[in-house]
């Protein structure tokens, strides 16, 4: 069966400091895999999709960046953390359009 | 106006009450996922449907195409099922693009 592992669960970094989420699908091969962040009190929104390796889309602006460097792995990086991207990070995949989203456990990232 | 909606957007609800989360839309749509947000924050996949009626123990989901929305009803509610419920609407584009509700926060009281 399929799982998706994504690490850390919670993380408090600085602001200013550099960033790298990871997050691995196994049991399955050629997802699409997504980045969504959820800040306090409002809904997902998506940050960076990819359907394969080296491919990856964004659909906002921001100061996040992902890289896709192997079939199942999806990384989220920041070169140097802002207050603003404190929030609730999901790491999800699917085995194709169209196809039901199936979650990560989250990262919750704090930024002092 | 959010493209996806929910209502009631918090809900109490007494064990065994019978519950009904709706979900509207203003865009078309490929798709709409129903989602469980557990408190820990945790997602699980509960339904994805294009239309008609999907049942799962005493989870039951409905779709109207016309009318631009869903329901979720939740049977003999019971306090695990807490959590926060997220609609999902799958939109007619190239890729994967998923516009997400607000969420219902559900507390199902003993």
């Amino acid at each position: 069966s399929q799982t998706i592992h994504q690490w850390p669960a919670t993380l408090v970094q600085p602001v200013g400091s550099p960033l790298s989420l990871e997050c691995t699908v196994e049991g399955t091969s050629n997802p699409n895999l997504y980045w969504y962040r959820q800040a306090a009190g409002r809904g997902l929104q998506l940050l960076f999709y990819s359907v394969g390796i080296g491919q990856i889309s964004s659909e906002v602006p921001q100061n996040l960046s992902a890289s896709r460097p192997q079939d199942r792995q999806f990384i989220l990086s920041s070169k140097k953390l802002l207050l603003s991207d404190s929030g609730f990070y999901l790491c999800a995949w699917s085995p194709g359009r169209g196809q039901p989203q199936h979650f990560g456990d989250g990262t919750r990232l704090s930024i002092l | 106006k959010n493209e996806v909606e929910q209502s009631p957007q918090n809900l109490t609800a007494q064990e065994g009450e019978f519950i009904t989360i709706n979900c509207s839309y203003s865009v078309g749509i490929s798709a709409l996922h129903w989602l469980q947000q557990h408190p820990g924050g945790g997602i699980v996949s509960l339904f994805m449907l294009s239309s008609g009626k999907k049942k799962h123990g005493r989870l039951i989901a409905t779709i109207n195409i016309q009318e631009k929305h869903s329901s979720l009803h939740i049977t003999a509610s019971h306090p695990r099922d807490s959590a926060v419920y997220i609609c999902a609407a799958f939109m007619k584009t190239s890729y994967d693009k998923v516009i997400f509700g607000p969420g219902t926060s559900l507390s199902v009281i003993p």
